[in-house]
């Protein structure tokens, strides 16, 4: 079975750019989370995206935002990006629930110049 | 919100056993995580534990948990240069709202 894949592994973007990131979860997984690491904030999440609703949501500001698609995909989207949001984004994927374990992809490397 | 705590560093010889520790503020937390990132790579799930437990083992990993005073470990015994990577903790109440822990850098020295 084929694990969690993010597009594309590393992008550099000039501050003001947006930026679309996408996450393909683990066929049959219907959850998807995204999370942002930094090394002065360490890993915090995003939001959540079940059956194409956001069922969860963290601290960050309306500039950061993600759908999701029928088949589970998800994108999350950055608008008028700043240095700081320069991060590895790691998406995960999961069955559904409360007790259903995380697989974490790759991540994408962003850096804002 | 939730507060996770871990030391930053831990240093251990090839073939002791490492112990990795991690403080919790909130108590309502569920399920409770340890997962293994290396250089360049995403998370990887190591072993889980409820909260209604206080102990789980699986092969060289232990996880203990005291809810008294919400502590958590993870202890790898037999520690290999191959388990050299950051190690975090990571706690859930619910749904996929996880909050982890600030990591832990183990080396391993051969």
């Amino acid at each position: 079975k084929a694990g969690v894949t993010q597009t594309p592994r590393y992008l550099i973007k000039t501050r003001g750019q947006q930026v679309t990131l996408s996450c393909s979860p683990i066929s049959g997984h219907r959850s998807v989370s995204w999370y942002q690491q930094t090394p002065g904030q360490g890993l915090q999440f995003l939001f959540e995206y079940f059956s194409e609703t956001q069922r969860n949501k963290g601290n960050f500001p309306g500039r950061f935002s993600g759908r999701q698609f029928s088949n589970s995909r998800s994108e999350m989207n950055v608008s008028t990006l700043e240095l700081g949001d320069s991060a590895l984004y790691l998406c995960a994927s999961s069955l559904a629930g409360t007790s259903s374990e995380q697989f974490f992809g790759p991540g994408t490397r962003l850096t804002v110049l | 919100g939730e507060d996770v705590e871990q030391s930053l560093f831990l240093s251990v010889r090839e073939g002791d056993s490492s112990v990795i520790n991690c403080t919790y503020t909130d108590s309502s937390s569920t399920y409770l995580y340890w997962y293994k990132q290396e250089p360049g790579a995403g998370l990887q799930l190591l072993t889980y534990i409820f909260s209604n437990m206080d102990m789980k083992q699986d092969q060289r990993l232990t996880v203990l948990l005291n809810k008294k005073d919400k502590h958590l470990s993870l202890r790898i015994a037999d520690t290999q240069t191959g388990d050299s990577a950051i190690y975090f903790c990571a706690l859930s109440g619910g749904y996929q709202k996880v909050t982890f822990g600030t990591g832990t850098k183990l080396q391993v020295i051969p």
